[in-house]
This record gives structure tokens, C-alpha cells and sequence, in this order.
């Protein structure tokens, strides 16, 4: 059973459609949730990091949002610059690993 | 700043052959990963080193050994290149000597084994 799990694998948006990218997770203890974006051809850029469940944070038309068992990424009127795959790890107390997710595959369509 | 720089780009082998792929970060970071991405499958950890000093293996460390040279460099070898290693190759560093913060990723590093 993966520790990280992200759905959907893909999504359609059409320009300003806003949405969600869920990620859940399994791990025991939380160190850390992290968010990540990767276009195509390039490396994994960071996003957000959230640390314990309740905690929010905002980048220009994304949010991110933790519970004790998922995190949400909110894309809200998304441009057609937002089109990438967006990645989820988490990382467990006493770990020094960050576990990935397979990633939600984003495109918004003009 | 170059941040996480990455050699080669890309690289074709033949089964059998060895390489080495080369990576540098200018962030004086203690942490530093290899993974491997593949369609369907994620991000994996190969290898990592928390300090400069250690090397620990990951999820998927069969057939490949790395090198903390210093600080700076850390490498990932492929003694004999079997077509399943066929992948992208991912470089990370990361600051915290705990492990905490972000990762800061190279362009990656495009490995075909025939």
C-alpha cells in the first residue's frame, strides 16, 4: 500500500475553472507535507510545506490545505500557465526521507 | 546561482556498460538524494546522504552504489546497465541536517539502456 497517494492522476480544466488535487496519506507521524510542480523536461520546483493539520498556505491562485489525513491543493481560476504535474510528498517524524506521490497531471485548456 | 547542476543530460547505453552520473549544488546544502522518475511510478529514492560523511540506500538502491565526494558533489554509478534502469534521474539537495525543508531539485538526467 503506497504511504502517498494522489488523485485524480489527470484533470481537464477549462480557463478559470477552479478545482482541487487531493493528496492522502498513511504515514503514523507527520514531519512534513509537501507540494510540488513539474513541467515537462525539468526537475520537481517546491511550493508549499505543511507542517500539522489545520494549516493553510497561498501562492497567487493556489492553496494548500492540511487535514489528519489529506492535503488539498485549491487551484482557483487557473491560467493555462498552471498546466503541469503537480507532486505531493510527505515525510514521517523521525524520517529523513520525503515519500512521493505518482503526481496529478493538470491541464487547463484556454 | 546554478543551484543543483546535473551531467549528463542525457545518455545512451549499451546492457553491460557503466556510468556515472555527476551532480554539484552551490547552496552549501548537508542533504542531497538521488531518485529515479518513471511514467506511472513516481519519484523513487535511490540513495541519499544526510551529511557530508554518509550514504544511506533508499527504496531502490539494486545496481547502484554512490560517492559523497564533498559537500558539494554527489554521484550515482551504474556498475553494469541493465535495460529496467532505463529512467530520468533526479538530483536533490536540501539544507536542514535533520532533514526538514524543502528539496531543490536539478533538470534531471535522461538514461537509455538498450
Amino acid at each position: 500500500e503506497d504511504q502517498v497517494t494522489q488523485s485524480p492522476e489527470a484533470l481537464r480544466l477549462q480557463e478559470g475553472e477552479s478545482s482541487s488535487l487531493n493528496c492522502s496519506y498513511t504515514v503514523s507521524g507527520l514531519r512534513g507535507l509537501f507540494w510540488y510542480r513539474q513541467d515537462p523536461g525539468k526537475g520537481p520546483e517546491f511550493l508549499f510545506t505543511l507542517y500539522s493539520a489545520g494549516e493553510e498556505k497561498e501562492k497567487e491562485r493556489l492553496k494548500a490545505t492540511l487535514t489528519k489525513k489529506e492535503s488539498f491543493l485549491h487551484i482557483t481560476a487557473p491560467k493555462p500557465e498552471d498546466s503541469a504535474t503537480y507532486l505531493c510528498a510527505v515525510q514521517e517524524r523521525g524520517s529523513y526521507i520525503p515519500t512521493f506521490g505518482r503526481g496529478t497531471s493538470l491541464i487547463v485548456h484556454p | 546561482n546554478a543551484g543543483v547542476t546535473q551531467t549528463p543530460k542525457f545518455q545512451v547505453l549499451k546492457t553491460g556498460q557503466s556510468m556515472t552520473l555527476q551532480c554539484a549544488q552551490d547552496m552549501n546544502h548537508n542533504s542531497m538524494y538521488w531518485y529515479r522518475q518513471d511514467p506511472g511510478m513516481g519519484l523513487r529514492l535511490i540513495y541519499y546522504s544526510a551529511s557530508e560523511g554518509t550514504t544511506d540506500k533508499g527504496e531502490v538502491p539494486n545496481g547502484y552504489n554512490v560517492s559523497r565526494l564533498n559537500k558539494r558533489e554527489f554521484s550515482l554509478r551504474l556498475e553494469s546497465a541493465a535495460p529496467s534502469q532505463t529512467s530520468v534521474y533526479f538530483c536533490a539537495s536540501r539544507a536542514g541536517l535533520a532533514g526538514v525543508g524543502e528539496l531543490f531539485f536539478g533538470e534531471g538526467s535522461r538514461l537509455t539502456v538498450l
